[in-house]
């Protein structure tokens, strides 16, 4: 059975501060998806990564997967309150599409 | 590109009564997955529909039972609901790798 284990679980960070997230997964996968959810809301996707070594960048976010590893990352840099969320990774399951998430990691930036 | 589209947004139903909550993908998408996020967790896959049949499915009891449209639109239904069915339901509609996650229906069982 897949896992997928995301920490820390909960993130308060300071205005300015940089800080990553870990996403680390059980089995062998090509597809790795970060989403950020805002309290009440929906998902937003934020980045696809599908091959290893993928590294793709968003403003403030990079993210990057290494499949031997099995591991991704989402690194913050310098963390405005505006990315205060929560922020969840994805694995892509067989070829079908099915997603296995991990239980999110609640960001608070603070000034 | 109205995006995906659900309804009802929210939904309060009681106990032992079933519900049915509706997806339209995003234009172009022929695929349609759905979710059970509780609260605080990250969402669960329950199902996932493909011209019309079930693809894949998560682990979920056969209470939970879907149905996709010709156009691409599906449902997802619920029989004899439990208190821990209280969930926000989430439809995505899928094209290749990307998917794309609906603004959810928020189901409270009292």
């Amino acid at each position: 059975e897949l896992k997928v284990e995301q920490n820390p679980l909960f993130l308060s960070m300071q205005e300015g501060k940089n800080y990553t997230i870990y996403c680390n997964y059980s089995t062998t996968s090509d597809r790795l998806y970060w989403y950020r959810q805002d309290p009440g809301k929906s998902l937003e996707s934020l980045f696809v990564l599908l091959s290893n070594g993928a590294v793709k960048q968003e403003g403030r976010l990079m993210a990057s997967l290494d499949t031997k590893a099995r591991l991704s990352t989402l690194h913050i840099t310098a963390a405005v309150h505006d990315l205060s969320a929560t922020y969840f990774c994805a694995v892509g399951v067989g070829s079908q599409g099915n997603l296995i998430f991990g239980k999110g990691t609640k960001l608070s930036v603070k000034p | 590109d109205a995006g995906v589209t659900q309804s009802p947004t929210h939904l309060i139903k009681t106990r032992g009564q079933q519900v049915t909550l509706r997806c339209s993908p995003k234009s172009g998408h022929d695929t349609v997955s759905w979710y059970q996020q509780a609260l605080g967790q990250g969402p669960q896959f329950i199902f996932q529909y493909y011209e019309e049949e079930e693809r894949q499915r998560g682990n979920f009891p056969d209470r939970f039972s879907g149905h996709q449209f010709p156009n691409y639109s599906s449902e997802l239904n619920v029989n004899a609901l439990l208190l821990g069915d209280s969930a926000l339901y989430l439809c995505a509609s899928s094209f290749y790798n990307e998917q794309f996650f609906g603004p959810g229906t928020r189901l409270t069982v009292l």
